[in-house]
Order: structure tokens, then C-alpha cells, then sequence
């Protein structure tokens, strides 16, 4: 079945980087787009960030373009999102999800990750 | 961007009630628009997409609808395991977006 399991989130002060991962499994993660989704605590969903198959290309939402960085790892059946730059609005659950029908259909998520941005 | 607008913020209904969601899109697009269902400490779960499409194990009290950008969820015959935000979301272009959530309480 299909499993995208995340790591690497926790406490980081303002500036900071952290990096989170996603490990897929049950899927061929080559043939998929992934994103990166976030929910700061007891709001809604904001997208952050999609590549493509084959790191084609990338894109990523205003809010943290020049900070965070997406990247995939194929052979590891991973994905990546590097946050630098962090600030304390960036506190937040973060999700990695699935491209299905489309690129930005969202068929299966992560379990989420929760990053907490403070001094 | 497309704004993606839901009404109402927050619902309570009964076991075995029919409620509906509103989604209004800022601007039109095709029949990219999904639905989603969060449970509290949960990721969201993808039931709809393309409009109508219910998912693999969704139940078929879900539908969806549309006129004009205007999309709606319906659940017919409301059931327990009901409860939760239910989120739209738009996937026609980047930066794909969501709706503010709908919050369904039973009562």
C-alpha cells in the first residue's frame, strides 16, 4: 500500500534551518509529482512547494520561494524540503503529498511533521 | 492566485441529516476541484476529485456538484465518522489552492 512516512522536524530559533523528509513506499515514486503542504496550528491548508518527475522542474509559493528548497531522491524513494531562513510564521505541521491525477490532486499525504520556529 | 472561498465556516447537523458545502472560485476554471476531509491530528484525506469523482473507499453519501464556480459537497444521510474540516481546493493552476475549511460537528 501506499506510504509516505515523514522525519526531521522539531524546535528551531528563528534563522534556522531544519530539513524534512519523506520516504515513499508501495508506489513507483519516479512516475509521481510531490508537493509540500503546511497547516500552521488551527488554520487551513497552504501548498509550499512541487517537482516534478525527474526534478523537471520546480515551483514554490511566495511566502517561502529563496528560503525553502524541494529536491527528490529517486533511487532512495525520498523526498526532501530544505527550510532556511526559518521564522517564527513558519510554524507549522508540514505534509509531504502525492501528485495523483494531476499534478496537484493529492491523493495520499504523510502522517505530517510539526517545525516550531522560536528563540 | 484563485481564491477559493467556503460556506459556511462551521455546521452541526444530525445523524442521518443531508448538509452541503460551498466552494466559489474567484475566477472560472475547468472541473479541477477537489475535495478533502481532516480529522482532528489527521492529514487530510482526498474524497472528490475532478468535481464529481468520488475516491476508492469514499462512501457514496459523498457527491459533489457544480454551476458556473460555484462547487458543492453534499452528504446524504449523515453518519457519525462524518465529523471533521472539510477543505476544497482547486488544482487548475499553480499555486494550487484551498479553501478556508468547513468545520462539521454532529450533533
Amino acid at each position: 500500500q501506499v506510504q509516505l512516512v515523514q522525519s526531521g522536524g522539531g524546535l528551531v530559533k528563528p534563522g534556522g534551518s531544519l530539513r524534512l523528509s519523506c520516504a515513499a513506499s508501495g508506489f513507483i515514486f519516479s512516475d509521481y509529482y510531490m508537493s509540500w503542504v503546511r497547516q500552521a496550528p488551527g488554520k487551513g491548508l497552504e501548498w509550499l512547494s512541487f517537482i516534478s518527475t525527474s526534478s523537471a522542474h520546480t515551483n514554490y509559493a511566495d511566502a517561502v520561494k529563496g528560503r525553502f528548497t524541494i529536491s527528490r531522491d529517486d533511487a532512495d524513494n525520498s523526498l526532501y524540503l530544505q527550510m532556511d531562513s526559518l521564522r517564527p510564521e513558519d510554524t507549522a505541521v508540514y505534509y509531504c503529498a502525492r501528485g495523483g491525477g494531476s499534478w496537484f490532486d493529492f491523493d495520499f499525504w504523510g502522517q505530517g511533521t510539526l517545525v516550531t520556529v522560536s528563540s | 492566485d484563485i481564491q477559493m472561498t467556503q460556506s459556511p465556516s462551521s455546521l452541526s447537523a444530525s445523524v442521518g441529516d443531508r448538509v452541503t458545502i460551498t466552494c466559489r472560485a474567484s475566477q472560472s476554471f475547468f472541473t479541477n476541484l477537489n475535495w478533502y476531509q481532516q480529522k482532528p491530528g489527521k492529514a487530510p484525506k482526498l474524497l472528490i476529485d475532478t468535481v464529481y469523482s468520488l475516491k476508492s473507499g469514499v462512501p457514496s453519501r459523498f457527491s459533489g456538484g457544480m454551476s458556473g464556480t460555484d462547487f458543492t459537497l453534499t452528504i446524504n444521510n449523515l453518519q457519525p465518522e462524518d465529523f471533521g474540516v472539510y477543505y476544497c481546493q482547486q488544482s487548475y493552476m499553480t499555486p494550487p489552492t484551498f479553501g478556508q475549511g468547513t468545520k462539521l460537528e454532529i450533533k
